[in-house]
């Protein structure tokens, strides 16, 4: 099946800073990217579903400004935390289909990246 | 809203036991049912899924039937083994939700599978 490859897999930064994590589709054109979120044993939570080139849909309750997503092209998708603070740590993950999956239970999904602001 | 309960884990098993992880939902609408598996280090991938009441989907030996009655979409599987350890999603799409096929996910269970 399609790969899709998100980067870091974990990553540990100071309440404050911004972190940046990377979703790839390696081989295939990603017209829609969707950005989860999960919080320790609850469940998957979407928080956005992003067309390229156009401006993220943000789900109710997710800060648009913290949670700034670009999807410019084709292949990759970015997700930044701003000022993220220790409430943010968390397990995001992304995933992507293409223009020929009617329904985003095709979409492929990434690794995930596991945040924890300290 | 919809909603999706899926039983606590871990669930620790010997190779070769009979697996069950129980899934029930909430949704206003009719719903599609799915279950996604997560092995280490790789991302979700869909196992099997089911689209309307009485369905049963079936994939690498697991399968899980649509009960519209009781509200849920139990994992089993007759002989796991060592390869099924991952962590297992419970999820619905639902049409009618507002959402189109937007997926609403369990909170995920950790199968552990010893020799």
């Amino acid at each position: 099946g399609a790969v899709v490859s998100q980067h870091p897999s974990r990553v540990i930064c100071k309440s404050g800073t911004s972190v940046k994590i990377e979703c790839r589709s390696l081989d295939f054109q990603a017209t829609t990217m969707f950005w989860y979120r999960q919080f320790p044993k609850q469940s998957l939570m979407l928080m956005a579903t992003s067309n390229e080139g156009s401006k993220a849909t943000y789900e109710q309750g997710v800060e648009k400004d913290k949670f700034l997503i670009n999807h410019a092209s084709l292949t990759l998708s970015t997700l930044t935390v701003t000022s993220a603070h220790p409430e943010d740590s968390s397990f995001y993950i992304c995933s992507a289909k293409s223009r020929g999956h009617s329904m985003n239970t095709e979409a492929f999904f990434g690794q995930g990246t596991r945040l924890t602001v300290v | 809203g919809d909603s999706v309960t899926q039983m606590e884990g871990p669930v620790t098993l010997s190779e070769e036991a009979f697996l069950t992880i129980n899934c029930t939902y909430t949704a206003t609408g009719y719903p599609s049912l799915f279950w996604y598996v997560q092995y280490p280090g790789e991302g979700l991938q869909l196992l099997l899924k089911a689209t309307k009441a009485d369905d049963k989907g079936s994939n690498k030996g697991f399968e899980a039937t649509y009960r519209k009655e009781t509200t849920s979409f139990h994992l089993e599987k007759g002989s796991v083994q060592v390869s099924d350890s991952a962590v297992y999603f419970c999820a619905l799409s639902d049409a009618f939700s507002g959402g189109y096929n937007k997926l609403i996910f369990g909170a995920g269970t950790r199968l552990a599978v010893h020799p």
